[in-house]
């Protein structure tokens, strides 16, 4: 049973290129959250999605910034012309459906790296 | 705004003894609270759920306290081990489809 795959492990993308993180769920998982990591700092949340719907996307910044979680396929994060300041590790975690309390389960994380 | 604190200094700790972490919140009222371990360079790794009602939690080695009343909980390691260095960090979460908060994480390090 696999669990929260997350690609590519390492990007590196020139300014202003784009920049995009998949993230499959857990079987079973219809709730994918994304965090951001600088180094040396904590987990900050950017978006929550199920299938086809944003949930709370209110730590995504205003611009650049897009999720999706389509009815096939994984989840995508997408930055679009990429600057300096959005170098970090970002991680992918999955949840069941619904109840609250569930154990969210995370990826190995995808690390950005803008020269 | 919410926000959840955690020791910022890392903790260093004999091997053998008690390793004590604290999460503290304010702004907020969540329905549980979990830690989670982090190791570098991967991703974190869920540890404990304790719910508002709840007072303590236990699982082998580990404890966690949830008062809500001084919007603290308190992560305890027995009988540490190096293989418990890692960063262990507190997370809320709210009594429907909400998001995760984190804290920033402390860093704990067992020395031999």
């Amino acid at each position: 049973n696999a669990g929260v795959m997350q690609n590519p492990r390492h990007l590196v993308r020139r300014r202003g290129q784009e920049a995009r993180l998949r993230c499959s769920p857990m079987k079973g998982h219809s709730h994918v959250y994304w965090y951001r990591q600088l180094p040396e700092e904590g987990l900050k949340f950017m978006v929550y999605l199920q299938k086809e719907n944003i949930i709370d996307e209110s730590g995504m910044p205003k611009e650049r910034f897009s999720a999706e979680f389509p009815k096939e396929g994984p989840s995508i994060l997408r930055i679009q012309q990429v600057v300096r300041g959005d170098s970090a590790a970002y991680f992918c975690a999955s949840s069941p459906p619904s109840a609250a309390g569930n154990t969210i389960y995370f990826g190995e994380g995808s690390w950005l790296t803008v020269v | 705004s919410q926000k959840i604190e955690q020791n910022s200094e890392a903790l260093n700790i004999q091997e053998g003894k008690t390793a004590t972490l604290t999460c503290n919140y304010t702004n907020y009222s969540p329905a549980y609270l979990q830690w989670y371990r982090q190791d570098p360079g991967r991703g974190p790794v869920f540890l404990l759920l304790i719910r508002e009602n709840e007072k303590e939690k236990r699982k082998e080695r580990l404890k966690v306290t949830f008062d809500t009343t001084l919007k603290q909980s308190l992560f305890h390691i027995t009988a540490s081990q190096p293989a418990d260095s890692a960063t262990y960090l507190c997370a809320l979460g709210g009594s429907s489809a909400s998001k995760i908060i984190f804290g920033s994480g402390t860093r704990l390090s067992i020395r031999p």
